[in-house]
């Protein structure tokens, strides 16, 4: 079964500084990637993904995540947050042979003024 | 505009009270499917349904039940819901291996 680590489950930053938000993955095989953010009270929306081409895939507010497969990694940055950048992050995993979409347990992103 | 209702947003129950929570989306996405989430373990699927009339569990499906009898309509039921089904649920469709679509959530509380 696939399984998803998003190895922080909290990342506290100032306002205007650059993060990384971390996710690895356990298989390499014709998988599909999403990072989605939550804000307080609302449902999941997507920032990026990643189904073929590019490795670099660029979303909404200034996100972008880079596929790597040799690390099973898709590690999501932005060069500077904002006030309005703090949510819940959410990375997952579709495909690999399985119908069922994996997620990871979150990562809450808290920026501070 | 693309989106996915349900209702109701909250809801409080009593243990043994069967349920329905209703989930509709006017994309006429082939893949739905329906989510708890949980302080500390993300997102967990429930069921999901690829088609009118075909449904599959999910990772946690003990204590539900779905059907999909037009493309448009997921209900979520619980027939006797007990106090480890409070949760926040959410309703998402898609089409299969893209962008899923959610749903804004209903927040359901089992005394």
């Amino acid at each position: 079964a696939q399984s998803v680590t998003q190895l922080d489950s909290q990342v506290p930053v100032f306002e205007e500084a650059p993060v990384e938000l971390r996710c690895n993955y356990s298989s390499s095989v014709s998988v599909y990637l999403f990072w989605y953010v939550q804000y307080p009270n609302q449902g999941l929306q997507l920032l990026l993904k990643y189904l073929s081409g590019s490795t670099l895939v660029k979303g909404i507010n200034g996100f972008e995540a880079e596929f790597n497969k040799s690390q099973t990694s898709f590690h999501l940055r932005k060069p500077s947050v904002h006030i309005s950048d703090t949510a819940e992050y959410f990375c997952a995993v579709w495909g690999g042979g399985s119908y069922i979409p994996t997620f990871g347990r979150g990562t809450s992103l808290i920026v501070h003024p | 505009e693309a989106q996915v209702t349900q209702n109701p947003r909250y809801l409080i129950t009593v243990t043994g009270k069967k349920l329905t929570v209703t989930c509709s989306q006017n994309m006429n996405h082939e893949y739905m499917s329906w989510y708890r989430q949980d302080p500390g373990l993300g997102l967990r699927q429930i069921y999901y349904s690829m088609n009118v009339e075909v449904t599959d569990k999910g990772d946690v499906p003990e204590g539900y039940k779905v059907s999909r009898k037009e493309k448009r309509n997921f209900p979520l039921i619980l027939e006797s819901p007990s106090p480890n089904q409070t949760s926040l649920y959410f309703c998402a469709s898609s089409s299969v291996y893209n962008e899923q679509f959610f749903g804004p959530g209903t927040r359901l509380t089992v005394l």
